[in-house]
């Protein structure tokens, strides 16, 4: 089965705390990306990542960071300087050749501070 | 940033009726995407439209884009009550990366 994986579903978290979040893609995409979505919202781009070991930062990259160093994986930790991290967090990825491609999308985490 | 608007903000219809969204944007554009959520889900991709389209049809989907004013719309006909869900349209600016500009969504709710 191709698609995009992302661990956990839920995470609550401590105030002051760092968390990561998975996501993992099998669909053989150079490109990878994070949003954050907030209720009765859109998507806002966090990072984004065009091949291994390259990211730029999105609209809102403030408090979070990210690596890439397997084509498979791109995590993203939520760090204790990002002040309102309670939101949904929705990973994608594409084909990076190309100008008129979908973007997949994984299932979510959806992350509560505490 | 959050280049798309998208109207109405909620729309409520009976199944079988025709449900349209319409999505506005702000610069020039290589194409548009339009994009489903289900509650607490990721997005599924439903249908791209380039900026030389003009209509895009796909099942009971059909896509206008009008570059000239900066709008699409995504009409569903015939809805149905698994077509409840939230509806996103996204802007590419086509500068030889994707990054996707997406709107702030459509809630549709179709009652049986």
């Amino acid at each position: 089965d191709g698609g995009i994986t992302q661990s956990p579903k839920y995470l609550f978290r401590k105030e002051g705390q760092n968390v990561t979040l998975s996501c993992e893609q099998n669909l053989n995409h150079d490109a990878m990306y994070w949003y954050r979505q907030d209720p009765g919202q859109g998507l806002r781009l966090i990072y984004y990542s065009q091949i291994v070991n390259d990211f730029q930062k999105g609209d809102i990259a403030e408090g979070y960071s990210v690596s890439r160093e397997k084509k498979e994986s791109f995590p993203l930790t939520v760090t204790s300087a990002q002040k309102n991290p309670t939101a949904f967090y929705l990973c994608a990825s594409t084909l990076r050749v190309g100008l008129y491609n979908e973007q997949f999308f994984g299932p979510g985490t959806r992350l509560t501070v505490l | 940033s959050q280049q798309g608007e998208e109207d109405p903000q909620a729309l409520s219809i009976q199944e079988g009726e025709n449900a349209t969204m319409n999505c506005s944007y702000k610069t020039s554009i290589n194409n548009l995407q339009w994009y489903r959520q289900n509650s607490g889900r990721g997005l599924v991709h439903l249908i791209l439209i380039r900026s030389n389209e003009r209509e895009k049809h796909s099942g009971r989907l059909r896509v206008t884009l009008d570059t000239s004013k900066k709008s699409s719309s995504l009409l569903i006909t015939a809805s149905r009550a698994a077509d409840t869900a939230s509806y996103f349209c996204a802007t590419d600016a086509g500068t030889g990366f994707q990054k996707l500009v997406f709107g702030t969504g459509t809630r549709l709710l179709v009652s049986p």
